[in-house]
């Protein structure tokens, strides 16, 4: 079956733009996740959803940063005015109700020049 | 703040050595303990979720132990093979906060 998938794979943008990447979760999971990897670091969360509504986003390092869920399925992470402090890998996860193991994508990798 | 750390930060076997990795994790309000393998360009893998203290799983070659107790985890990798050369992540799951991951051990295996 499917697994988690994320676009695109990866992307060059400038200071100051605006980007945004997309997480597809593993269908019928109402669980999604995501991550950010800098450079020497393990995945720091950013913002946890269950189904439409964020239920958790205490990770998202300042208001630049925002994500949405809107029909429970597939989630945009959206990233206002780009830093080059941004530069990361950025990783989706998703996982079932109840469930503690997540299921990674790929990630993208977003760098700012 | 909670605090995963894994050590070493990177280690260089040989084909065919045994090895094995630490991550330690705080040892109150534990749920679960994840082990994840990440190969560069790929998605991260599920290697174990662990729960109970004295818990032992295994997976082919590789097999992970947990001390929640004292909050560490061991993983050894037997007879290490070329592709199993890849960054291994543990992640910590307290009762009230997201996952958190270590930094990581990088494993070369030269063949």
């Amino acid at each position: 079956g499917a697994g988690v998938s994320q676009t695109p794979s990866n992307k060059v943008t400038e200071k100051g733009k605006y980007v945004e990447l997309r997480c597809d979760p593993i269908s019928g999971h109402t669980a999604l996740y995501w991550y950010r990897q800098s450079l020497g670091q393990g995945p720091e969360f950013l913002i946890y959803f269950q189904g439409t509504g964020a239920a958790d986003d205490s990770g998202l390092p300042n208001d630049r940063f925002f994500a949405v869920r809107p029909e429970g399925s597939v989630s945009t992470l959206k990233i206002q005015r780009t830093e080059r402090g941004d530069s990361a890998v950025y990783l989706c996860a998703s996982s079932e109700i109840g469930q503690s193991e997540q299921f990674f994508g790929p990630g993208t990798r977003l760098t700012v020049l | 703040i909670l605090n995963v750390e894994q050590s070493p930060q990177s280690l260089h076997v040989q084909e065919g050595d045994s090895t094995n990795f630490t991550c330690s994790f705080p040892s109150s309000n534990f749920y679960a303990l994840h082990w994840y393998r990440w190969e560069t360009a790929k998605s991260p893998e599920a290697l174990f979720v662990m729960t109970l203290n004295g818990d032992e799983k295994k997976k082919g070659r590789i097999s992970a132990t947990l001390n929640t107790k004292e909050g560490y985890s061991y993983l050894y990798i037997k007879g290490s093979q070329p592709e199993d050369s890849a960054t291994y992540l543990c992640a910590f799951l307290s009762g009230n906060t997201p996952l958190v991951f270590g930094k990581g051990t990088r494993l070369s295996v030269i063949a």
